[in-house]
């Protein structure tokens, strides 16, 4: 079964203060894995993918097959980070994408 | 990336009456669009994939027959809620695209 884990529903964190959001995953086979995000009244978007490994707004994530995760990093948290963050995996082809429950990350100042 | 619209954004209706949602993708051709449910404070849930020119699939669980998909062109799908209850109201996304999803804005109904 697929299957997207986020332990975390909400995480605060002080500006300037290492974030980690994790995620895990169940999927039989080799699923795409994404983060996306959520700011106030706005829609989801594509924060960082896993086949691209591209840094996004400071945010890395690094699938790792063994422990079934992709966790989210950012070393220096803003307050502008705060927001919801969706982990979400996709099978191949023209597949739906399947969320975690999201996590919320609130950046005191 | 993609573009894509819902109309409307916001919808308030009484109990029993019907309420159509539009999903428009303004630059991509989507064969497949697929619409999510999000209720307060809660993640995404698939609801149905609209096919272009067939049936929807819709999850399990979601009935078919009260939530009626039209996908009747590359970029228009559109989502009907039969005999709305207080129950629906929910947030009701779409998203099309092919590796990388791209999201509607949303429409929120509230069923009175």
């Amino acid at each position: 079964a697929q299957r997207v884990t986020q332990p975390e529903k909400l995480l605060s964190v002080f500006k300037g203060a290492p974030v980690e959001l994790k995620c895990n995953y169940s999927y039989s086979g080799s699923p795409e894995l994404f983060w996306y995000v959520q700011y106030s009244r706005q829609r989801l978007q594509l924060l960082l993918r896993h086949i691209s490994r591209e840094s996004i707004k400071g945010f890395t994530a690094d699938l790792n097959k063994g422990e079934t995760s992709f966790h989210l990093k950012k070393p220096f948290a803003q307050e502008e980070d705060s927001a919801m963050y969706y982990c979400a995996l996709k099978g191949g082809g023209n597949t739906p994408l399947v969320f975690g429950k999201g996590t919320r990350l609130s950046v005191i100042a | 990336g993609a573009v894509v619209s819902q109309h409307p954004s916001w919808v308030i209706c009484k109990s029993g009456t019907s309420v159509k949602i539009e999903c428009r993708s303004l630059d991509f051709q989507a064969t497949t669009m697929f619409w999510y449910r999000q209720f307060p404070k809660q993640s995404l849930m698939l609801m149905a994939t609209s096919n272009e020119g067939s049936k929807a699939t819709y999850e399990q669980g979601v009935e078919k027959d009260k939530f009626l998909i039209n996908h009747a062109s590359l970029t228009l799908s559109t989502l009907t809620v039969t005999s709305a209850h207080p129950e629906d109201s929910s947030f009701y996304i779409c998203s099309v695209g092919r590796d990388e999803q791209f999201f509607g804005p949303g429409t929120r109904l509230t069923v009175l």
